[in-house]
């Protein structure tokens, strides 16, 4: 089991540019969330995606947005780069009806630098 | 808003004295807390778990404590060992909130 997967593993963006950010989840989960790592912050909750729809979204602007395939996989697109996007990004899956009591695996995430 | 909060960036422990982390929550309908560690360049990687109907819930070196009337939880790790140096965070959960709110972490330096 190759636990969750993420790529790149390193990104290095200029404002204004556009980024797509990939995960796959831990075999026979189906459930995958984003979350951004700022340097010295805990993950702050992005979106949720789960039966390919996003079901919860955090207090993050529509230059974010996601996808999730019918493996399970996922994007998370990010538009109009700010410096401020510069962070780890973090995907979790989980196979749960009720996420809030299962626990989330996590990928080793990607480092996002914005120029 | 920060709902769950890690006081203390950094700790420094002996090799084989107990490591205490601290976290504490605002929002009153959390009835999930997990604790995460994270070494550098992964992710971070799922410790120990309490819901709130339990106080505590221990899993070989590590207890958890969870009071939920001051909304507070902490982690125990005894005896600690170097290779528990890591960042440890916090997070939070309800019923239907289908999310984690993590607090900012704690690096935990367990020094041989």
């Amino acid at each position: 089991d190759a636990g969750v997967t993420q790529s790149p593993t390193h990104l290095i963006k200029t404002r204004g540019q556009q980024v797509t950010l990939r995960c796959s989840p831990k075999s026979g989960h189906d459930t995958v969330s984003w979350y951004q790592q700022a340097l010295g912050q805990g993950p702050q909750f992005i979106f949720q995606y789960y039966e390919e729809e996003e079901r919860q979204r955090g207090n993050f602007p529509d230059r974010f947005s996601g996808h999730q395939f019918p493996n399970y996989s996922s994007e998370l697109n990010v538009n109009a780069l700010l410096l401020g996007d510069s962070a780890l990004y973090l995907c979790a899956s989980s196979l749960a009806v009720e996420i809030s009591t299962d626990t989330q695996y996590f990928g080793p995430g990607t480092r996002l630098t914005v120029l | 808003d920060q709902q769950v909060k890690q006081n203390s960036p950094s700790l420094s422990v002996q090799e084989g004295r107990i490591s205490i982390l601290n976290c504490d929550y605002t929002n009153s309908m959390f009835d999930y807390f997990l604790w995460y560690k994270k070494y550098p360049a992964e992710g971070p990687t799922f410790l120990i778990s309490i819901s709130s109907i339990k106080d505590k819930n221990e899993d070989g070196r590590f207890t958890v404590f969870l009071n939920k009337s001051a909304k507070h939880l902490s982690l125990h790790i005894v005896p600690s060992q170097p290779g528990d140096s890591a960042v440890y965070f916090c997070a939070a959960s309800g019923i239907n909130f289908n999310k984690f709110y993590f607090g900012s972490g704690t690096k935990l330096n367990v020094k041989p």
